[in-house]
């Protein structure tokens, strides 16, 4: 009975490089969001994916920042060309519908050098 | 866009006290999530509140779902050390397939023994 798995926990880049975070979804469940949260802060929301389909972006930043969920796979977020301000815990959590409670995996903490 | 306010932003209570956050929305809500994150973990699932005035009782914790549907409140009765962790409130709003989940920036407490 697994639940949300996100690899890798602890994620160091130098600027400039690529951070891919990977996100396995609770069985069942086909829709995943991905969240932000810097040190004692809220979350925030970034984007909505189901099977193949981008449904909500708008948390997004508009560059270096993409997620897709394929048909098979895990579910990824990609950080192109990262910089300092990019450090933060990234979470992902999944549903089995969009009005059903989430269920969050343990995030990838990343670390810009 | 919709908001989510939440106060207090920290409590600090002696063990045995009680303990109250509150959630505000900036628009009627669908539902109304509450979860709990533990110092270092995930976000953590508690309850979910739909019908107008809904009163849900978990143990020591009490949540509410205002009559308008715009505000929510936890309550725990004799807090104790395990109680310790921020606990978010989340207002869900849409329709059909869209909808957003936008959460609280949380409550922190904290017990001293």
């Amino acid at each position: 009975n697994a639940g949300v798995m996100q690899n890798p926990r602890h994620l160091v880049r130098r600027r400039g490089q690529e951070a891919r975070l990977r996100c396995s979804p609770m069985k069942g469940h086909s829709h995943v969001y991905w969240y932000r949260q810097l040190p004692e802060e809220g979350l925030k929301f970034m984007v909505y994916l189901q099977k193949e389909n981008i449904i909500d972006e708008s948390g997004m930043p508009k560059e270096r920042f993409s997620a897709e969920f394929p048909k098979e796979g895990p579910s990824i977020l990609r950080i192109q060309q990262v910089v300092r301000g990019d450090s933060a815990a990234y979470f992902c959590a999944s549903s089995s519908g969009p009005t059903q409670p989430q269920h969050f995996g343990d995030g990838t903490r990343l670390s810009i050098l | 866009g919709q908001q989510v306010m939440q106060i207090p932003q920290y409590q600090h209570v002696q063990e045995g006290e009680d303990f109250t956050t509150y959630c505000n929305s900036s628009t009627t809500l669908s539902n109304i999530q509450w979860y709990k994150q533990r110092p270092g973990g995930h976000p953590v699932f508690l309850i979910q509140l739909v019908k107008s005035g809904e009163v849900k009782k978990q143990k020591r914790l009490t949540f509410q779902f205002g009559e308008a549907k715009e505000n929510s409140s936890l309550h725990i009765t004799a807090t104790q050390t395990t109680d310790v962790g921020t606990y978010f409130c989340a207002g869900l709003k849409g329709g059909g397939s869209n909808y957003k989940l936008t959460f609280g920036k949380g409550t922190l407490l904290t017990v001293n023994p």
